[in-house]
C-alpha cells in the first residue's frame, strides 16, 4: 500500500462546478497534513493546512478524518485559474523515526469555460 | 528575493558524468529537504537535514547520490555516474522546525541525462 494515495485524475469540470479530491494515508502516527497546488512546470506551493476540526479558506474546504486516515479537499465555484495539480501531503515518520513530508501522486484538475 | 533558490535551473549532462546542485534555503529555516519529481508523479522524498545533520535518507537513494549541508545553511546534492533514469526535476524545500509548518519550495533544477 502506498503511503499517500490520491484519486487518479484528471478531473475535467466546467467553471462554477464543485469538485472534491480524496486522499488516504497509511501511517496512523502522521501528525500534520497539507494540500499543495502545483502549476505545470512550477514548484509546489501550499494551498492550505488541514486541521482535525476541518478548515475553510474562501472557496476551499479541507477535512481530516484520523480514524479513517482520510483527507479531503473541496473546491466550490471552480475558476479557470484553479486548473492545476493538487497534491496531498502528510508529515510521516521516516526510516530513522524523523518525520518528513510525503507527497501523493497528485490529482490534476482542468476547469473549462 | 528571500525565497528558496536553486542553482542551476537546468542541467544537461552526458551519461556517466557527475553533477552537483545547490540549494539556498530561507535564511531562518533549519529544515531542508531534497525531492525528485518526474512527469506525472508527485515529489519523491530523497533526504532531509535539520541544521547540518542529515537525519533521513530515502531507501531509494542509491550510493551514487550524496547530499551535504556543511554549515547548516546551503545544501548540495551530488549525483555521480549519472544514468538516464536520473533525468528529473530536483526540488529543494525548507521549513522551520515546528509542527504544522509549511515547507517552501525552490523552483527546482531540471536534469537531463543524454
Amino acid at each position: 500500500r502506498k503511503e499517500v494515495e490520491q484519486d487518479p485524475g484528471p478531473f475535467n469540470v466546467p467553471e462554477g462546478a464543485t469538485v472534491a479530491f480524496n486522499c488516504t494515508y497509511s501511517n496512523s502516527a502522521s501528525q500534520s497534513f497539507f494540500w499543495y497546488r502545483q502549476d505545470c512546470r512550477k514548484e509546489p506551493k501550499l494551498l492550505m493546512s488541514v486541521y482535525s476540526s476541518g478548515n475553510e479558506d474562501g472557496r476551499f474546504t479541507a477535512q481530516l478524518n484520523r480514524a479513517s486516515q482520510y483527507i479531503s479537499l473541496l473546491i466550490r465555484d471552480s475558476k479557470l485559474s484553479d486548473s492545476a495539480t493538487y497534491l496531498c501531503v502528510v508529515f510521516f515518520p521516516g526510516n530513522s523515526g524523523y518525520s518528513t513530508l510525503t507527497f501523493g501522486k497528485g490529482t490534476m484538475l482542468l476547469v473549462s469555460p | 528575493d528571500t525565497g528558496v533558490s536553486q542553482d542551476p535551473r537546468h542541467k544537461i549532462t552526458k551519461r556517466g558524468q557527475n553533477v552537483t546542485f545547490r540549494c539556498d534555503p530561507i535564511s531562518e529555516h533549519n529544515r531542508l529537504y531534497w525531492y525528485r519529481q518526474t512527469l506525472g508523479q508527485g515529489p519523491e522524498f530523497l533526504t532531509y537535514f535539520q541544521n547540518e545533520a542529515q537525519l533521513e535518507k530515502s531507501r531509494l537513494l542509491s550510493d551514487r547520490f550524496s547530499a551535504e549541508r556543511p554549515k547548516g545553511s546551503f545544501s548540495t546534492l551530488e549525483i555521480q555516474r549519472t544514468e538516464q533514469g536520473d533525468s528529473a526535476m530536483y526540488l529543494c524545500a525548507s521549513s522551520l522546525v515546528r509542527v504544522n509548518t509549511e515547507a517552501f519550495f525552490g523552483q527546482g533544477t531540471r536534469l537531463t541525462v543524454v
